[in-house]
């Protein structure tokens, strides 16, 4: 079984400070994490993902993401927030063994960015 | 385009009616998924098809939900009866690989067709 919790439904920052959007995952196998971007009526973009490789993972638009197997946490930063990171952000597990492919998604945070 | 298209965009429908939504997926992409979205709530896993074929299928919520894949390209989710809380965003993902390449394949999203029941 796997399941991923974002503590935080919503983050909001100023323009220019840093972003940090928290994740905690659980899984019965090595897990792929993967953190996803969804901009109003738009659809889900791959921001970063991790798959066994470096625990530090960068991905598009300067974010980052740490994965930290022993806090069983995979957090999203940034550090300076711009307007048009403003968006709905979802961590997402995909575990091994029979659940290949199969992706579970946290609740999401939205991130807003103020002037 | 390269990316997952989706059609249609909007749909707006009477209860009881039936209601069939595509997806075309990335060309080459043997992988294919299909998420709902509700209002306020996270992703949910419907089906997952690896070429043609529909190894888990447990995320279908009623047997009123069905999906096909043919071709190993397009698929169909057909929602047969609609009712009020079928009403939600239906995402589509296509990857490269699924079961047999494992789960560190980045899923490419559809923008989704909003469905609306009323």
């Amino acid at each position: 079984a796997q399941s991923v919790t974002q503590l935080d439904s919503h983050v909001s920052v100023s323009e220019g400070t840093p972003v940090l959007l928290r994740c905690n995952y659980s899984s019965s196998y090595s897990p792929s994490l993967f953190w996803y971007v969804q901009h109003p009526n738009k659809g889900l973009q791959l921001l970063l993902k991790y798959t066994s490789a470096a625990t530090l993972v960068k991905g598009i638009n300067g974010f980052e993401a740490e994965f930290k197997k022993s806090e069983t946490s995979f957090h999203l930063t940034k550090p300076s927030a711009h307007m048009s990171d403003a968006a709905e952000y979802f961590c997402v597990v995909s575990a091994g063994g029979t659940s290949y492919g199969k992706l579970t998604f946290g609740q999401g945070t939205i991130l807003t960015v103020h002037p | 385009g390269a990316g997952v298209s989706q059609s249609p965009s909007n749909k707006v429908t009477e209860k009881g009616k039936d209601v069939e939504l595509r997806c075309d997926p990335i060309s080459g992409h043997t992988a294919l998924y299909w998420y709902r979205q509700r209002l306020g709530q996270g992703l949910e896993f419907l089906i997952y098809f690896q070429g043609n074929s529909a190894p888990d299928k447990s995320g279908l919520p009623s047997d009123r939900f069905s999906a096909e894949r043919t071709g190993e390209s397009v698929s169909t989710l057909t929602i047969q009866r609609t009712q009020q809380e079928d009403s939600a965003v239906y995402l589509c993902a296509s990857s490269l690989q699924g079961v047999t390449g494992g789960g560190n394949q980045p899923q490419h999203f559809g923008d989704g067709t909003r469905l609306s029941i009323l």
